[in-house]
C-alpha cells in the first residue's frame, strides 16, 4: 500500500512569487491536513481536508490556502511569498475518525 | 490552548541503554496521542497511537503509556541502537478540532557505539 506522496521534494521560490504543493494521501483516506515545521515554531496545523471541505484551519495568514480534489488529493498554495515562508511542508492522511496519522516525506520550500 | 512539552530537548546515550522519553500536556480532553519520529530533513514516521480510554500501547522495542488525568505520556526505548538516533515528536488530537495534531517540539536522541 503506498503511502503519503508530496510533490515536489525541494523548490526554490524568489520573494512575491506563488508556490503549489501537492499531497497524494494513502488510498482511500479522506482527510488531508498540513503542516509547516520551521526550527523556530516547531510544528503548526495549517488546515484540513474532508471530502473536498475545509473542516479546520490554523492561524496562518490568508495567503496559505489549500484544496481537495475529489480523489482526495491536497494542494495548497503559497501567495506573495516571504522569506519566512522558508519551511518543511508536511502532509498527513487520517482515514476513519481516532486512527493514525500517516505523514508524508514533505517539501522543502526555500524562499530567496 | 492546548500545550506540549517535550522532556528533555536533546538526550546523548551509549547504545544499548533503556531510556525514556516524556510528554506532557495542558489539556485532558484528547481524542489520542501519537508519538512519531523525524529523521533530519525527513518526514514523520508514526511509531505509537494511543487511544484516550487506553493505558499503553507496545511495537517490538517501544512502550508508550498514556496517564490522560494528569496530562502525561512517556516513549519507553529498550536496548537502544545508533538507528533509534532521531528526533521523536509527540502530538496529542484535542477533542473537537477534527484531525488537527498539537505537536510537542520535540526530543533529539543520539545512540552512541
Amino acid at each position: 500500500k503506498a503511502g503519503v506522496t508530496q510533490t515536489p521534494r525541494y523548490l526554490i521560490k524568489t520573494r512575491g512569487q506563488q508556490v503549489t504543493l501537492s499531497c497524494s494521501p494513502i488510498s482511500g483516506h479522506r482527510s488531508v491536513s498540513w503542516y509547516q515545521q520551521t526550527p523556530g515554531q516547531g510544528l503548526q496545523f495549517l488546515f484540513e481536508y474532508f471530502s473536498e471541505t475545509q473542516r479546520n484551519k490554523g492561524n496562518f495568514p490568508g495567503r496559505f490556502s489549500g484544496r481537495q480534489f475529489s480523489n482526495s488529493r491536497s494542494e495548497m498554495n503559497v501567495s506573495t511569498l516571504e522569506l519566512g515562508d522558508s519551511a518543511l511542508y508536511l502532509c498527513a492522511s487520517r482515514g476513519i475518525e481516532n486512527t493514525e496519522a500517516f505523514f508524508g516525506q514533505g517539501t522543502r520550500l526555500t524562499v530567496v | 490552548k492546548q500545550e506540549v512539552t517535550q522532556i528533555p530537548a536533546a538526550l546523548s546515550v551509549p547504545e544499548g541503554e533503556n531510556l525514556v522519553l516524556n510528554c506532557s500536556f495542558t489539556d485532558s480532553a484528547i481524542y489520542n496521542l501519537q508519538w512519531f519520529r523525524q529523521d533530519p530533513g525527513k518526514g514523520l514516521t508514526s511509531l505509537l497511537l494511543i487511544q484516550s480510554s487506553q493505558r499503553e500501547q507496545t511495537s517490538g522495542r517501544l512502550n508508550a503509556s498514556l496517564d490522560k488525568s494528569s496530562g502525561r505520556s512517556t516513549l519507553y526505548i529498550a536496548a537502544s541502537q545508533p538507528g533509534d538516533s532521531a528526533t521523536y515528536l509527540c502530538a496529542v488530537r484535542p477533542i473537537g478540532t477534527a484531525s488537527k495534531l498539537t505537536f510537542g517540539t520535540g526530543t533529539r536522541l543520539q545512540v552512541t557505539l
